[in-house]
């Protein structure tokens, strides 16, 4: 297992075009969990899955943000009418259900996303 | 969520032991604490937890305080590659569910 990957890891777009991003989880892996990270400043939670259902939404998730998990595995984070403060990496992370390794979060490379 | 103060940055020399500290003086009885750290340029990785009681792994050990309003993360022989941020986290319960991250301590080693 390769650990959880993210795509694309670099993305540039001009503001006001929507943007998505896809995160593949480890495989098996339940949880699934969305994070935003700019300059200086640690991870702030965005969202969480568990399977399909999103269980958890953070109030800095606005309506121009969604997050889906379709069939449980994958997830796409979609930005519409994109702002320069939607600048930042975008992070996702995932977690077993159950056992030991439920306690920890396992987090991709992430997406850099600048916005012109 | 319980707060945790940390100092925004921290010096060590190569291969010396470095202390990093942390405060949660609102820490309930069932709030973990969790350190992860942050390498340039990478997404966050899991570094130690605990409860109550002292933890050892092989990355680093975590003391924790009686009252457990405070802990230190220690790595035992600084290397270059530990030059990073960590972050020190509390989380309720022991599954599933969000982490809220601080702004971390960035580490920088010296050789």
């Amino acid at each position: 297992d390769t650990g959880v990957s993210q795509d694309p890891r670099h993305k540039i777009t001009k503001r006001g075009q929507n943007v998505t991003f896809r995160c593949d989880p480890i495989s098996e892996h339940n949880r699934l969990y969305w994070y935003r990270q700019t300059l200086g400043q640690g991870p702030e939670f965005l969202t969480y899955f568990q399977n399909e259902a999103q269980l958890e939404k953070s109030r800095l998730l606005s309506d121009r943000f969604s997050a889906e998990r379709p069939k449980g595995s994958f997830s796409t984070l979609e930005i519409q009418r994109t702002e320069q403060g939607d600048s930042a990496m975008y992070l996702c992370a995932s977690s077993p259900l159950k056992g030991g390794g439920a306690r920890f979060r396992f987090f991709g490379p992430g997406t850099r996303l600048t916005v012109l | 969520d319980a707060k945790t103060t940390q100092p925004n940055s921290m010096e060590s020399n190569e291969e010396e032991p470095v202390h990093l500290p942390c405060n949660h003086s609102t820490i309930s009885g069932t709030d973990y604490i969790h350190w992860y750290r942050q390498l340039p340029s990478q997404g966050p990785e899991y570094v130690i937890h605990g409860l109550t009681s002292n933890v050892n792994n092989r990355m680093a050990s975590l003391a924790i305080a009686e009252d457990r309003k405070s802990s230190t993360l220690i790595l035992h022989r600084a290397t270059l590659r530990d030059a990073a941020v960590y972050y020190c986290i509390l989380k309720y319960g022991n599954q599933g569910g969000k982490l809220i991250f601080g702004q971390g301590t960035e580490l920088s080693v010296k050789p």
